[in-house]
Parts: C-alpha cells; sequence; structure tokens
C-alpha cells in the first residue's frame, strides 16, 4: 500500500520568514496530494491540494509543487505569520480506488515573533 | 458543525468494556472514514466506507467495527480487543467521484481507557 513520509517532524522559524515542510509517497499510481492544517484542539481542515496533472498550485501565501518523477510533494509558506503555528499533515490518495487518503506523520510549524 | 458531527468529544471508559463512538454528516456524502491520531504517528486509516451496507478495513482494523447502516452515519466501536484505544479519533466524509476529494473532518472525539 501507500507509505508517505513527512520531514521534518517539528519547524520553527521566525516571523516573515518562509517554512517548506517536504513529503515522499511510495505508490505511483497516487494522484491526488493534500495538505491539511490541524490547530491545537481543532479539526483537520484542507488549505491546498495538487492533483498529478499540474506542477506547482499556488494560493495566496501558501504554494505545492509536486515532482511525480522523484514521487515527492512539498508545502511552501512564505511571508509566515503567528497564526501559521499548527501541525500540516500532507496526505496522497488514488482518487479512482476507493479515495482513502494516506497521511504523513506531521509536522509542527511554530512561528515566533 | 461544518455538516460532520462526533460525539461525544471527551468520553472515558474503563477497560474491558467496548464503546461506541457517533459519526453523523449532512453533507449528503457518500464516503465516510474514521482514524486515528496518536502524537507523533499522524492520521491512521481505521475502516472506510462507499456506500450503504458496505464497508472496508483500513491499516488498523484489529479490535475496532463499524456499521453503514444509513448514508448519515458511519458509528465506531471500539472493542475490548483493541490494546491500546486511548486516543484521538477522527471522523471524515468526502464526495462522490473522483473520490478522495474534499474530505470533511468531524471535531474528533477524545477517547481515555481508565
Amino acid at each position: 500500500g501507500e507509505n508517505v513520509e513527512q520531514h521534518p517532524s517539528t519547524l520553527s522559524v521566525q516571523e516573515g520568514d518562509s517554512a517548506v515542510i517536504k513529503c515522499t509517497y511510495s505508490d505511483s499510481a497516487s494522484n491526488y496530494f493534500p495538505w491539511y492544517k490541524q490547530e491545537l484542539g481543532k479539526r483537520p481542515q484542507l488549505i491546498i491540494d495538487i492533483r498529478s496533472n499540474v506542477g506547482e498550485k499556488k494560493d495566496q501565501r501558501i504554494a505545492v509543487t509536486l515532482n511525480k518523477t522523484a514521487k515527492h510533494f512539498s508545502l511552501h509558506i512564505t511571508e509566515t505569520q503567528p497564526e501559521d503555528s499548527a501541525v500540516y499533515f500532507c496526505a496522497a490518495s488514488i482518487t479512482d480506488s476507493w479515495g482513502k487518503l494516506q497521511f504523513g506523520a506531521g509536522t509542527q510549524v511554530v512561528v515566533t515573533p | 458543525d461544518g455538516g460532520i458531527t462526533q460525539s461525544p468529544k471527551y468520553l472515558f471508559r474503563k477497560e474491558g468494556q467496548n464503546v461506541t463512538l457517533s459519526c453523523e454528516q449532512n453533507l449528503n456524502h457518500d464516503a465516510m472514514y474514521w482514524y486515528r491520531q496518536d502524537p507523533g504517528q499522524g492520521l491512521r486509516l481505521i475502516y472506510y466506507s462507499q456506500i450503504v451496507n458496505d464497508f472496508q478495513k483500513g491499516d488498523i482494523a484489529e479490535g475496532y467495527s463499524v456499521s453503514r447502516e444509513k448514508k448519515e452515519s458511519f458509528p465506531l466501536t471500539v472493542t475490548s480487543a483493541q490494546k491500546n484505544p486511548t486516543a484521538f479519533y477522527l471522523c471524515a466524509s468526502s464526495s462522490g467521484l473522483p473520490r478522495g476529494y474534499g474530505y470533511t473532518f468531524g471535531s474528533g472525539t477524545r477517547l481515555t481507557i481508565v
């Protein structure tokens, strides 16, 4: 089955700097890659996703890149703010096969003022 | 609360007791999923269901059971066979094809075995 690895497990950045989280996946058939943000005590919320037919997607300060050949994808947060502090999860799935998401272990991001 | 409701928010049970976690959605989503969240391990899939009266085991199904008698409801029972049930449990749902897009999560149930 699919295996998703996520690095780093913790990331501390100064406010205004950029943060990058990287994930690798094992199943070359995976074609959908969402990122979730989970604030303390709350439910995970989708922040951005990318499908395998594109290499990059951007939404304001957040961007995701996908390298299908290397089987890795990354989340980039620019101009970080204290409210970006949370746990971020990457995930991968095959959308024609039950749609079940396989999650990475998560990255705790701390943005210090 | 986002269209998918989990109850209760906190649950305490004694060892050896079965306990059922509720998950209800009014999003008209076909697919529903149960995940377990432990510190440092991300979310692990317990069970999932695409249609009423059908469900499949996920990666860590041992010690758990589910039912899908109604489209809106996907309860999870944690049985006494689950060796380490203390965890945060998340239910999710998603719309139809392409499957997996647009997961909506419930707010979770924190289960503690005392």
